[in-house]
């Protein structure tokens, strides 16, 4: 139980495009999903908190017009990396809260931007 | 969420007990100790948590002393699948947030 997917698992995007990133509770409903960024040799940075069917709080330095999310239901969060420049390129995780408060996380998704 | 101490990396014998330390010296009574690791290039996976009592799970041991200022994370055999970053975090109990340090690189060698 309590298994997080993430798609892509890896992209490929051009600098200026965007990116969907898809996060997915596939046996359990998560009222709220949380979007981390990790780069190289460094820890897990959150990037935001999503509660479904309300706007995300986005951590101080992140920018939110650049980092859409979106939680449209309990089992569905998304992140889009708006006009993606090389030093978006990361590794971003998604996880997604349980009623008690335990996380469970993505297997994460590598973005590298040309 | 009061911050955890641990050591950067730590080299383990396979088959034999591999014992991670973290200090939390400024948890408060409400705060959980929680248990993470992150094999390369992969999300992290849950491991074990808890409040003051010690706590074993499929995976491993959790030992918290006393004054609840320091914890050990026991995994009991292991396995070369066991090399990952183990991190430590401390959360309080009606909070969400994971806030992740630099955690501990433990490598199990044959």
């Amino acid at each position: 139980g309590a298994v997080v997917s993430q798609h892509p698992s890896w992209v490929i995007c051009k600098s200026g495009t965007s990116v969907k990133i898809e996060c997915r509770s596939l046996d359990f409903q998560a009222t709220t999903m949380f979007w981390y960024r990790q780069f190289p040799k460094q820890s897990l940075m959150l990037m935001a908190t999503s509660n479904e069917g309300s706007k995300a709080t986005y951590e101080q330095g992140v920018e939110k017009d650049k980092f859409l999310i979106n939680h449209a239901s309990l089992t569905l969060s998304t992140l889009t990396v708006t006009s993606a420049h090389p030093e978006d390129s990361s590794f971003y995780i998604c996880s997604a809260g349980t009623g008690d408060r335990m996380q469970f996380f993505g297997p994460g998704t590598r973005l590298t931007v040309l | 969420d009061a911050k955890t101490t641990q050591p950067t990396s730590m080299d383990c014998a396979e088959g034999r007990a591999a014992n991670l330390p973290c200090n939390h010296s400024t948890i408060s009574g409400n705060e959980y100790v929680y248990w993470y690791r992150q094999i390369h290039s992969q999300g992290p996976q849950y491991i074990i948590h808890g409040l003051k009592n010690n706590e074993t799970n499929e995976m491993a041991s959790l030992i918290i002393t006393e004054d609840r200022k320091s914890s050990t994370l026991i995994l009991p055999h292991a396995t070369l699948r066991d090399t990952a970053v183990y991190y430590c975090i401390v959360r309080e109990t009606s909070g969400s947030r994971l806030t992740f340090g630099e955690g501990t690189q433990l490598t199990v060698n044959p």
